[in-house]
């Protein structure tokens, strides 16, 4: 099975910082990796989708890269409304077989 | 509008049965895959199992193959997760979502349902 390794778990940062946090693949999984967004209380929200694609609607502060085994996950200038739970998603095609990140809880300084 | 509108908490004895169900509107139900995803109170994550409305083929993760049933009727746009003898490890959020077919891998979770809260206690 493939493990997915995100960090760091949790993160505190400042208003306008910009915030990264990486995942990384136990084997090659191309671009077969997305990112949401969990804010408590409420389901996950779909950010970025195929590594570095914006959903719709998505502000663009939000941002994906990465293939392989190693991707990140940036937002440029943080805001008090991004203040949730990330979580990287892998899909293994082979397998048919779907696995999250451990999460990053990211909070305001 | 597209949705998943899940059924209401549910408080349940160890050994009971349960259903929990994941409606579908504002798309064709049977043409993408619904999903089910575990998040045990204060904690991450976990996919469940997926299933295909259009003919019930089913897919389960390792870790919750012969624990869970996943199933769909297609007459009513609902997919169910269901349980035959509940234990208290069982109490968790659980989540239904579709499969998108965005970009090149389709392999993301577009929409979700609102979640359904499942207590297993004596």
């Amino acid at each position: 099975d493939i493990q997915m390794t995100q960090s760091p778990s949790s993160l505190s940062a400042s208003v306008g910082d910009r915030v990264t946090i990486t995942c990384q693949a136990s084997q090659d999984i191309s671009n077969y990796l997305n990112w949401y967004q969990q804010k408590p209380g409420k389901a996950p929200k779909l950010l970025i989708y195929d590594a570095s694609n914006l959903e719709t609607g998505v502000p663009s502060r939000f941002s994906g890269s990465g293939s392989g085994t190693d991707f990140t996950f940036t937002i440029s200038s943080l805001q008090p409304e991004d203040i949730a739970t990330y979580y990287c998603q892998q899909y293994d095609n082979l397998l048919f077989m779907y696995t999250f990140g451990q999460g990053t809880k990211l909070e305001i300084k | 509008e597209v949705q998943l509108v899940q059924s209401g908490a549910e408080v349940k004895k160890p050994g009971e049965s349960l259903k929990i169900s994941c409606k579908g509107s504002g798309y064709s139900f049977t043409s993408y895959w619904i999903g089910w995803v575990r998040q045990m109170p204060g904690k991450g994550l976990e996919w469940m199992g997926i299933i295909y409305p259009g003919d019930s083929d089913t897919r389960y993760s390792p870790s919750f193959q012969g624990q869970v049933t996943i199933s769909a009727d297609k007459s009513i746009s609902t997919a169910y997760l269901q349980w035959s003898s509940l234990k208290a490890s069982d109490t968790a959020m659980y989540y239904c979502a579709r499969r998108s077919y965005y970009g090149s891998t389709e392999s993301s979770f577009d929409i979700w349902g609102q979640g359904t809260m499942v207590t297993v206690s004596s």
